[in-house]
């Protein structure tokens, strides 16, 4: 079968940095997504990663092991604005859907 | 941006009566889906399209039909409203030129009543 898992909800201070973890189970992979979603709007795309390793784009960063099913979404110097939901999500071989995580929810406090 | 819109944007029907959701998309993609987003469920897969007049069920299909007969342009339809079906609808889209990512529409608020 197929599932992908991450935690419910985090906390984290202002100007920290934050780590979001995302585990996945599949028969067939091809390519790991991470998607920003502030409360009451549509998720937006984040990054992209089918390699292991670590992409950076700006303040976040993630990072891929296949052979671990594992992924993680790192956000250095946090600010305020960052408080949103991130969802993980993976696309297996040969499809075009992608099969998202319930979402971990980031609260960043002062 | 992608230049995704959906209509209408905030809807409130009565239980028994059929409701007609838009997605338009000006990026020539050629994948659409629907999804709906509840809390504690995230986003479950209502129906996706592959092309004009090419669709199929996604996981939680009871209750909705699509169609798609222009590239641009994908219509949900709630053929007779339940209150379970009170939810926050996504269009979303995707292309292979690029790696699948998906592109979010705003959303529907839908409450029915």
């Amino acid at each position: 079968g197929q599932n992908i898992d991450q935690p419910t909800e985090m906390t984290a201070t202002e100007g920290a940095i934050v780590q979001i973890n995302c585990t996945y189970q599949t028969s067939g992979f091809n390519g790991l997504f991470w998607y920003q979603q502030h409360a009451g709007e549509a998720p937006t795309f984040l990054s992209y990663n089918v390699l292991d390793g670590l992409e950076e784009k700006g303040r976040f960063s993630s990072f891929l092991s296949r052979s671990k099913g594992y992924s993680y979404l790192l956000l250095k110097e946090l600010q305020m604005k960052d408080s949103a939901s991130y969802l993980c999500a993976f696309r297996r071989d040969s499809s075009y859907k992608l099969i998202f995580g319930s979402g971990t929810r980031l609260l960043v406090r002062p | 941006d992608a230049g995704i819109t959906q209509s209408p944007r905030h809807k409130v029907t009565e239980t028994g009566t059929p409701v007609t959701l838009r997605c338009h998309q000006t990026e020539n993609h050629r994948y659409m889906y629907w999804y709906r987003q509840d809390p504690g469920h995230g986003l479950r897969l209502i129906h996706y399209s592959y092309g004009v007049k090419d669709t199929d069920k996604g996981e939680v299909s009871d209750g909705y039909s699509v169609s798609r007969s222009k590239t641009e342009d994908f219509l949900l339809t709630l053929e007779s409203a339940t209150s379970s079906q009170t939810s926050v609808y996504f269009c979303a889209i995707s292309d292979p030129s690029g790696h699948y990512e998906q592109y979010f529409g705003p959303g529907t608020r839908l409450t029915v009543t």
